[in-house]
């Protein structure tokens, strides 16, 4: 069965902290990952990871695929009260075209 | 600009009680995706079609039916609704051309189930 584990499920920091979040899987024949998040409503897209595309970067935050070791990470430097919202990792297995989704990382940055 | 429509965006509901959500989408998408969310479970994936016609279960089907008669409709029926139920539900729907991951999301019905 397909699945996608975060870790932690919540965290406090205050502005200026970095922050490491975690997402673990098991799927059948990897295809990507991806990171999104979520504020008030929908999820806004983040980054995808790939067999050709194991690290991406945007600003302030970052990512890295460990194909190997089944995981990624996503870093965010000199956290903002901005950054507060739910972080969700997702993964296609195959070339399925469907989505499964971990439970989230909720993040809370205080000022 | 429309993008993904849901509707509607609220409703109450008593046990047993059946009802449709329907998803638009207007940017020529395959695939199309209903998704919900419970506090503290990420988004669980009920069901999703990769074309018109077509659908198939994810990990949460059971309670729910779906059809896509228009590849741009995606309709998730509850023919009888249970408090289990309540949620907020989203749609999604991107396309295998030039796949970048990115979904599209709507803006969510929050259904509660008395």
């Amino acid at each position: 069965e397909d699945k996608v584990v975060q870790s932690p499920l919540s965290l406090v920091v205050h502005e200026g902290d970095t922050v490491t979040l975690n997402c673990s899987y098991e799927v059948t024949n990897f295809r990507s990952l991806l990171w999104y998040k979520q504020e008030k409503k929908a999820p806004t897209f983040l980054f995808m990871l790939t067999s050709s595309g194991i690290e991406k970067k945007s600003g302030r935050l970052s990512s890295i695929l460990d194909k190997k070791e089944l995981f990624s990470i996503l870093n965010i430097t000199a956290t903002q009260t901005g950054d507060s919202a739910i972080y969700l990792c997702a993964v296609e297995p195959g070339n399925t075209g469907k989505l499964i989704f971990g439970q989230g990382t909720t993040l809370q940055v205080k000022p | 600009n429309a993008g993904v429509t849901q509707t509607p965006k609220f409703r109450v509901l008593k046990t047993g009680q059946s009802m449709t959500l329907l998803c638009a989408q207007d940017m020529n998408h395959e695939y199309m995706y209903w998704y919900r969310q419970d506090p503290g479970m990420g988004l669980r994936l009920i069901h999703y079609s990769v074309g018109e016609g077509t659908t198939a279960k994810g990990e949460v089907p059971d309670g729910y039916n779906v059809s896509r008669l228009k590849k741009q409709n995606f309709l998730l029926g509850l023919e009888s609704a249970a408090p289990s139920q309540t949620s907020v539900y989203f749609c999604a729907s991107n396309s295998p051309q030039g796949y970048t991951g990115e979904l599209f999301f709507g803006e969510g019905s929050r259904l509660t189930v008395l």
